[in-house]
């Protein structure tokens, strides 16, 4: 089975842009969660779609959203860039038929914000 | 509010044994993971623990005490592959996982 696929894997915006990332996740999963990863920080958690509803939120401003297909894949959108949204977004899926399952990773992409 | 707490660092000697200590405090509990995550690479699920006690995997433990918010993961002969960040995470009332900064682990020759 395919892993968690994350595109692009790097990416280099300037304050104000906006950037949308991109996640396919494992076949049958129906599950995805965003997590926003900075040294120091950890993993902050975003939000999490499930067959196309948004089911959990984090304490994120507005300018950071999200949709989720009808395939599963999902993508995140940043609307006009800061400085300090320079980090790895993870993405992760999960079969999301229970409430605790194991979360797989997507390799990050890369965004950094000049 | 919601807190995980550990250690940032440890370094540790190949074919030793380290514990990587975890406290947290989260509205409601529904469980305990661990994850690996190398340099430059996505993390990868360890274990998980929702009742008290001791989970063996192989080189690898994961104990848990629901009433000290506390938990541990232990790595037994070291090996230098093991060198990795270890995260902790606790799922809250609504299974919401909130996650540790991550412990940087540095195995030594």
């Amino acid at each position: 089975k395919a892993g968690v696929t994350q595109t692009p894997r790097y990416l280099i915006k300037t304050r104000g842009q906006q950037v949308t990332l991109s996640c396919s996740p494992i076949s049958g999963h129906r599950s995805v969660s965003w997590y926003q990863q900075t040294p120091g920080q950890g993993l902050q958690f975003l939000f999490e779609y499930f067959s196309e509803t948004q089911r959990n939120k984090g304490n994120f401003p507005g300018r950071f959203s999200g949709r989720q297909f009808s395939n599963s894949r999902s993508e995140m959108n940043v609307s006009t860039l800061e400085l300090g949204d320079s980090a790895l977004y993870l993405c992760a899926s999960s079969p999301g038929q229970g409430a605790v399952d194991e979360q797989f990773f997507g390799p990050g992409t890369r965004l950094t914000v000049l | 509010g919601q807190n995980i707490d550990q250690p940032t660092e440890m370094t540790a000697t190949e074919g030793a044994i380290v514990q990587i200590n975890c406290t947290y405090q989260t509205s409601g509990f529904n469980g305990l993971f661990w994850y690996q995550q190398h340099a430059g690479e996505a993390p990868t699920f360890l274990s998980y623990n929702v009742l008290d006690g001791l989970e063996e995997k192989g080189r690898f433990s994961s104990f848990l005490s629901r009433s000290k918010g506390y938990s541990y993961l232990l790595l037994k002969e070291l090996q230098m592959k093991d060198s990795a960040s270890y995260l902790c995470a606790a799922m809250d009332s609504n299974y919401q996982l909130i996650w540790g900064a991550g412990t940087k682990l540095i195995i030594k020759p």
